[in-house]
């Protein structure tokens, strides 16, 4: 069964970046897209991006472009998330989820546990 | 992007209920619609993909369908785990995007 385990909660000061981890296991990782999506307080969840493991496969939403990073290391099955020139706004629960293509559509089926990221000065 | 709308916001109802949710996407998004199950500090997880196909292990109390712009999801003999919130999100294009939730709480 696939399982994903993020990073810890961290505060970072506004203009920091913060990198978030998710290490996967159950299955075998560089077959599987992973997306990222935040929830702020009191907000529906936003997607971020995703990535295919180890390739040059992905997409993000526009307000992330120019300071989202997102990375991946296939031989310890763990992907990264890196948002930088942080602000108040993206105080956020973040999360990692697999991305699976079904017969009709897409979803995401696996979930990390989320990665409490708070900006405050 | 795709504007997804859920109603209710919220709703009350006692175990053995019938409830439903509906979601409302801005632009035709065929079936690409799913719904996740989401409880305070857990991971959220998939109950519904392809607008109206139960994941496994979900219990058969669980129904969904729609396809183009009208969506449900139908919980029906409410059980006390079913309270929390539930997303509906459309993965016909990019960006994702998902619905600002219903969440059910069980009186």
């Amino acid at each position: 069964q696939a399982q994903l385990v993020q990073s810890g909660a961290v505060v970072k000061k506004p203009g920091a970046s913060v990198k978030v981890s998710c290490k996967a296991s159950g299955y075998i990782f560089s077959v599987y897209d992973i997306n990222w999506v935040r929830q702020a307080p009191g907000q529906g969840p936003e997607w971020i991006g995703y990535m295919f493991p180890d390739s040059d496969v992905f997409d993000s939403a526009e307000k992330f472009q120019g300071r989202l990073t997102m990375t991946t290391n296939t031989s310890i099955s763990t992907a990264y998330m890196e948002l930088s020139r942080l602000t108040s706004d993206d105080t956020a629960v973040y999360y990692c989820a697999r991305g699976v293509t079904g017969r009709e559509t897409y979803s995401f089926d696996s979930w990390g546990q989320g990665s409490l990221v708070t900006v405050s000065s | 992007d795709i504007q997804m709308t859920q109603s209710p916001s919220s709703l009350s109802a006692s175990v053995g209920d019938s409830v439903n949710l509906t979601c409302r996407a801005g632009e035709n998004v065929g079936t690409s619609l799913n719904w996740y199950q989401h409880k305070p500090g857990k991971a959220p997880s998939l109950v519904i993909h392809s607008a109206s196909s139960l994941v496994r292990g979900v219990p058969l109390r669980f129904s969904a369908g729609g396809s183009g712009t009208d969506f449900a999801l139908t919980i029906t003999d409410l059980h006390p785990e079913d309270s929390g919130y539930y997303y509906c999100q459309q993965t016909h294009t990019y960006p994702r995007t998902f619905g600002q939730g219903t969440t059910v709480e069980i009186k």
